[in-house]
């Protein structure tokens, strides 16, 4: 498809487990962007991307979350020992340049569950 | 502290009539400002935008204004149908020349038949 796609849709995994979180974002865009959106709340920022590098980490809760973009394409949050207040839903965006202006797609998300 | 806030979780409104969904940031230092719209299980979708160097934008039934001395956004949708039923997110960027996007808790908004 044309849009942000995250796999999967739906983890559920046990407390103290490692997870990780794909995104695929639109082809050819530079700007990727990870958030957290906890149930009643808005979308909260965790990373940016601008190609291959976190230009922006300052949403990372703690050094259990880490992201990768190695090819400047495909992204990975990954969180170690996961804890139940991680239980959220995790949205990937990507827009064409970065850019606070520029209109960021978002995929549908990633509802992870920590039992 | 909430720097952007959608005090209203929810509104319902008649088929037809106008809808008015209402957004407060605390910083003036935000340059831009956006509305998602998100329904069940999907991600949010842009609506419209608008810059901190404008006080209106409007797109078809959609138009946003923008009082920077209240520091205060409102989505306006005229007329409402049915269709519009969703999460509708405020949404603030630019702050200090952030990329990220500072969001609202959202306000529910139903347009009822």
């Amino acid at each position: 498809g044309a849009g942000v796609s995250q796999t999967p849709s739906n983890k559920v995994t046990e407390k103290g487990k490692y997870v990780e979180l794909r995104c695929d974002p639109i082809s050819g865009h530079t700007a990727l962007y990870w958030y957290r959106q906890s149930l009643g709340q808005g979308p909260e920022f965790l990373i940016y991307f601008q190609g291959t590098g976190a230009a922006d980490d300052s949403g990372l809760p703690n050094d259990r979350f880490f992201a990768v973009r190695p090819e400047g394409s495909v992204s990975t949050l990954k969180i170690q020992r996961t804890e139940r207040g991680d239980s959220a839903v995790y949205l990937c965006a990507s827009s064409l340049a970065g850019g606070g202006n520029t209109e960021a797609f978002f995929g549908q998300g990633t509802r992870l569950t920590v039992v | 502290d909430q720097q952007v806030k959608q005090n209203s979780p929810s509104l319902s409104v008649q088929e037809g009539r106008i809808s008015i969904l209402n957004c407060d940031y605390t910083n003036s230092m935000f340059d831009y400002f956006l509305w998602y719209k998100k329904y069940p299980a999907e991600g949010p979708t842009f609506l419209i935008s608008i810059s901190s160097i404008k006080d209106k934008n409007e797109d078809g039934r959609f138009t946003v204004f923008l009082n920077k001395s209240a520091k205060h956004l409102s989505l306006h949708i005229v007329p409402s149908q049915p269709g519009d039923s969703a999460v509708y997110f405020c949404a603030a960027s630019g702050l200090y020349g952030s990329e990220k996007l500072v969001f609202g808790k959202g306000t529910k908004l139903t347009v009822n038949p």
